[in-house]
């Protein structure tokens, strides 16, 4: 069975601060990851994915994530924040077997001024 | 492209009505369809796989008598909830996969409350 772990339900931070968001999965079979934000009473927007080749991944707004199949990770980083970060992200594994996606706990990520 | 729709955005009920929530692929066919619930400050639950011509499938917990699915084309599926409970207030969010790639487009989700 496949899982999804976030092991960091809050991240405060300072606004132009760096910031990674870590995401751990575990499978047996070969899985694609993604990472979405969420925005209060909005529903989910694509940040960026791995489906195959390069490990890093580029995203919209400056994030980029680094598949780590050794680490079974895929953690989620920005080189400085903004206010207008501030929101729900959620990491997600999706099998080609199933087509269903496994979604993580989600980290509230709070940008300080 | 991989546009998905949502309707209504927001609905308000009066407990023991049912309300009827519908999710559109806008420019790709989607033979599988798949229906989420959000409890405030959660993750995403996913409730049931919706086929296109076939009989959805529901995640274990789900109440299928409940939860209504009907998936009648590749650009349409609904969720209907029966006779509401104040307890089935929730943010609902569908996502449909678009054949032949290896990732959901979600919807902007439904807004229940039930009163």
């Amino acid at each position: 069975a496949q899982s999804v772990t976030q092991l960091d339900s809050q991240v405060p931070v300072f606004e132009e601060a760096p910031v990674e968001l870590r995401c751990n999965y575990s499978s047996s079979v070969s899985v694609y990851l993604f990472w979405y934000v969420q925005y209060p009473n909005q529903g989910l927007q694509l940040l960026l994915k791995y489906l195959s080749g390069s490990t890093l991944v580029k995203g919209i707004n400056g994030f980029e994530a680094e598949f780590n199949k050794s680490q079974t990770s895929f953690h989620l980083r920005k080189p400085s924040v903004h206010i207008s970060d501030t929101a729900e992200y959620f990491c997600a594994v999706f099998t080609s077997g199933t087509y269903k996606y496994i979604f993580g706990t989600g980290t509230r990520l709070k940008v300080l001024a | 492209g991989a546009v998905v729709s949502q309707h209504p955005s927001r609905v308000i009920c009066k407990s023991g009505t049912s309300v009827k929530i519908e999710c559109r692929s806008l420019d790709f066919q989607a033979t599988t369809m798949f229906w989420y619930r959000q409890f405030p400050k959660k993750s995403l639950m996913l409730m049931a796989t919706s086929n296109e011509g076939s009989k959805a499938t529901y995640e274990q917990g789900v109440e299928k008598d409940k939860f209504l699915i009907n998936h009648a084309s590749l650009t349409l599926s609904t969720l209907t909830v029966t006779s509401a409970h104040p307890e089935d207030s929730s943010f609902y969010i569908c996502s449909a996969r678009r054949d032949t790639y290896n990732e959901q487009f979600f919807g902007p989700g439904t807004r229940l409350t039930v009163l």
